[in-house]
């Protein structure tokens, strides 16, 4: 199965600053038949599902502002939120989908400072 | 707009059964694949298992094979999860999610999800 590990567990970030989440997979998600990278990313706010905020690694979801990106290829991906806003204290979890079963990391929990 | 309802969750003794629905509408049900991912309390997420969009191919997390069995009935536009010989780990949030893209089982991510409903598993 392929591991999925995100750090930091939990990050302190000032309103108007920068975050950055990474994830790491333990095997490549990238298909190099069509050059994707088969990993998303959710965010989670208490007491609601999770909402997908980017997928194909880099691809922003309709509607996700555009403070929010993502990068990275084959085993190592980041997700960057640029200038924090207030309703984007949440837990954030990356998620493969290259192979059943579908991992996701253990999730990272992104707070004010 | 897309609305996943789940229902059928509750409180269950250890070796029992338990089925949960999840009623899907505002999309065309029959041309989506369809997963049920699952949150114990406090915890992250767990994918669950996966059903393709004409109910021809199934994938389960090992811990629930030959436990759980997906299914779906596209002329009600319904999801299910046949849950049998429960354990107390499976005591989660049960969430039902659509795939993003039609007639595809691989991707890219799941752009839709119920509000979940509770599975408590215990004597």
């Amino acid at each position: 199965d392929f591991v999925m590990t995100q750090s930091p567990d939990s990050l302190a970030v000032s309103l108007g600053e920068r975050a950055t989440i990474n994830c790491k997979s333990s095997q490549s998600v990238l298909y190099t038949s069509n050059s994707k990278n088969y990993l998303a990313w959710y965010q989670q706010k208490p007491g609601q599902p999770p909402k997908l905020l980017i997928y194909w690694a880099s691809i922003r979801e309709s509607g996700v502002p555009d403070r929010f990106s993502g990068s990275g290829s084959g085993t190592d991906f980041t997700l960057t939120i640029s200038s924090l806003q207030a309703e984007d204290v949440a837990v954030y979890y990356c998620q493969q989908y290259h192979n059943t079963p579908y991992t996701f990391g253990q999730g990272t929990k992104l707070e004010f400072k | 707009q897309v609305q996943l309802v789940e229902s059928g969750g509750g409180v269950v003794q250890p070796g029992r059964s338990l089925r949960l629905s999840c009623a899907a509408s505002g999309f065309t049900f029959r041309s989506y694949g369809m997963h049920w991912v699952r949150q114990a309390p406090g915890k992250g997420l767990e994918w669950v298992a996966l059903i393709s969009y004409d109910g021809g191919n199934k994938y389960y997390l090992d811990s629930v094979k030959g436990r759980f069995t997906i299914s779906r009935d596209n002329s009600k536009n319904t999801l299910y999860l046949q849950m049998n010989s429960l354990r107390a780990e499976d005591t989660a949030v049960y969430y039902c999610a659509k795939e993003k893209e039609e007639y595809s089982g691989y991707g890219p991510g799941f752009d839709y999800w119920g509000q979940g409903t509770l599975v408590t598993v215990s004597s």
